[in-house]
């Protein structure tokens, strides 16, 4: 149980174009759920948090107008690169709070999306 | 402000000996931390956690230590196995509604179990 499933796993688009990654729940309703983003060898770096139903709280020095990012259901989150250029790509991760983990600290992941902007 | 450090970016082990991967935070406001295992182009997968009220926990071949007055915490995997190797994220998060206990990751650790 606890899946989350991010799509598409790999994607390449052309520089100026917009692309769009989606995270689901498959049997659990997420009413929050994370977005990171990783550099080469270097740390997973939040950038928003999804809450179902309203808008996302973005980390400071990300561009909430280049990644939007909305999470109209219990079970979809998506994020939009939009616009996209060279130095965005990198690999994306989505990850959902477990509702009934009692410690409030479960989390899963999904498995990434490499994006490469040409 | 890197709150959570690793500062090795790799570590090599002997398969059945013991993986000692280390972790350090500034913020003294975690009160809770976390270990996640990583293959490339995959997403994070949870190994073991620990509360700031506790110093250790076990789980099978993986134990974690937490020192608050270092602020330091580790993990140890022992006996480390070849299936072991990837690459070893420690995470922080604090209790706060404020905060939205969001996850604040270190930098990893690469680790190679050599057979």
């Amino acid at each position: 149980g606890a899946v989350v499933s991010q799509h598409p796993s790999r994607v390449i688009c052309k520089s100026g174009t917009s692309v769009k990654i989606e995270c689901r729940s498959l049997d659990f309703q997420a009413t929050t759920m994370f977005w990171y983003r990783q550099f080469p060898k270097k740390s997973l770096m939040l950038m928003a948090t999804s809450n179902e139903g309203s808008k996302a709280t973005y980390e400071q020095g990300v561009e909430k107008d280049k990644f939007l990012i909305n999470h109209a259901s219990l079970t979809l989150s998506t994020l939009t690169v939009t616009s996209a250029h060279p130095e965005d790509s990198s690999f994306y991760i989505c990850s959902a709070r477990l509702p009934w983990d009692k410690t409030n600290y479960g989390y899963t992941f999904g498995s990434g999306t490499r994006l490469t902007v040409v | 402000d890197q709150q959570v450090k690793q500062n090795s970016p790799s570590l090599s082990v002997q398969e059945g000996r013991i993986s000692i991967l280390n972790c350090d935070y500034t913020n003294s406001m975690f009160d809770y931390f976390l270990w996640y295992k990583k293959y490339p182009a995959e997403g994070p997968t949870f190994l073991i956690s620990i509360s700031s009220i506790k110093d250790k926990n076990e789980d099978g071949r993986f134990t974690v230590f937490l020192n608050k007055s270092a602020k330091h915490l580790s993990l140890h995997i022992v006996p480390s196995q070849p299936g072991d190797s990837a690459v070893y994220f420690c995470a922080a998060t604090l209790g706060n509604m404020e905060y939205g206990n969001k996850l604040v990751f270190g930098a990893g650790t690469i680790l190679r179990v050599k057979s």
